[in-house]
């Protein structure tokens, strides 16, 4: 069974600043990751995915993530915050050695608020 | 190209009810997820469909919940008699087949149950 722990419902920080997310999983297999992100009233928009190539993953709207095994986490962060980066962001995880089941697993959400 | 299609996006029905959602997914899409977001959650798989068979529909509440998907494309699920904890964002979904299987979402249907 595989399970997405993102630490913080809640995240505030100022225009600017770092922004940093946290998400540990846990998987039986070797997994794909993902992170969307959701707007209000909106549906999930993919920032970014890890499927076992590069560890340090790029994404949209200048944000990246770093799959570390050790740690089994897959942090989200941006150098520089911007207003219109508030949002839910979710981190999920995926099976990548059963391509019959590749449904994404969430976890609970965070919240990230932009402070002028 | 255009994303996932879904319809109703809002709809308030008193429980006991019935209702339905449609769904059509990004095309060429083999496969068509249903997922349930409560209100401070994450979303929740209920059904995945492979073409218009099942793969996954462990945590579909069998009892009330249905979904088909007939031809392949279009789906559309189905609860019948709503309750009160069925107040939700029903979100659909779809992916090609193999390789990193990138989900697309609608913006789903935001159903409330009084």
């Amino acid at each position: 069974a595989q399970s997405v722990t993102q630490l913080g419902s809640h995240v505030s920080v100022s225009e600017g600043a770092l922004v940093l997310l946290r998400c540990n999983y846990s998987s039986s297999v070797p997994p794909y990751l993902f992170w969307y992100v959701q707007y209000p009233n909106q549906g999930l928009q993919l920032l970014l995915k890890y499927t076992s190539a590069a560890t340090l993953v790029k994404g949209i709207n200048g944000f990246e993530a770093e799959f570390k095994k050790s740690e089994t986490s897959f942090h989200l962060t941006k150098p520089s915050a911007h207003m219109s980066d508030a949002a839910e962001y979710f981190c999920a995880v995926s099976d990548s050695m059963d391509t019959g089941r590749r449904a994404l697993t969430f976890g609970s959400g965070t919240r990230l608020q932009v402070q002028p | 190209e255009a994303g996932v299609a879904q319809s109703p996006r809002y709809k308030i029905i008193e429980k006991r009810q019935s209702v339905a959602f449609w769904c059509n997914p990004i095309s060429g899409h083999a496969t068509l997820y249903w997922y349930q977001q409560i209100l401070g959650q994450g979303p929740k798989l209920l059904i995945q469909f492979q073409n218009n068979g099942v793969v996954d529909d462990s945590q579909l509440p069998k009892d009330r919940f249905s979904a088909e998907r007939l031809k392949g494309v279009d789906s559309t699920l189905k609860i019948q008699p709503a309750k009160l904890e069925d107040s939700a964002v029903y979100l659909c979904a779809s992916s090609q087949t193999g390789g990193s299987s990138e989900a697309f979402f609608g913006q789903g249907t935001r159903l409330t149950v009084v």
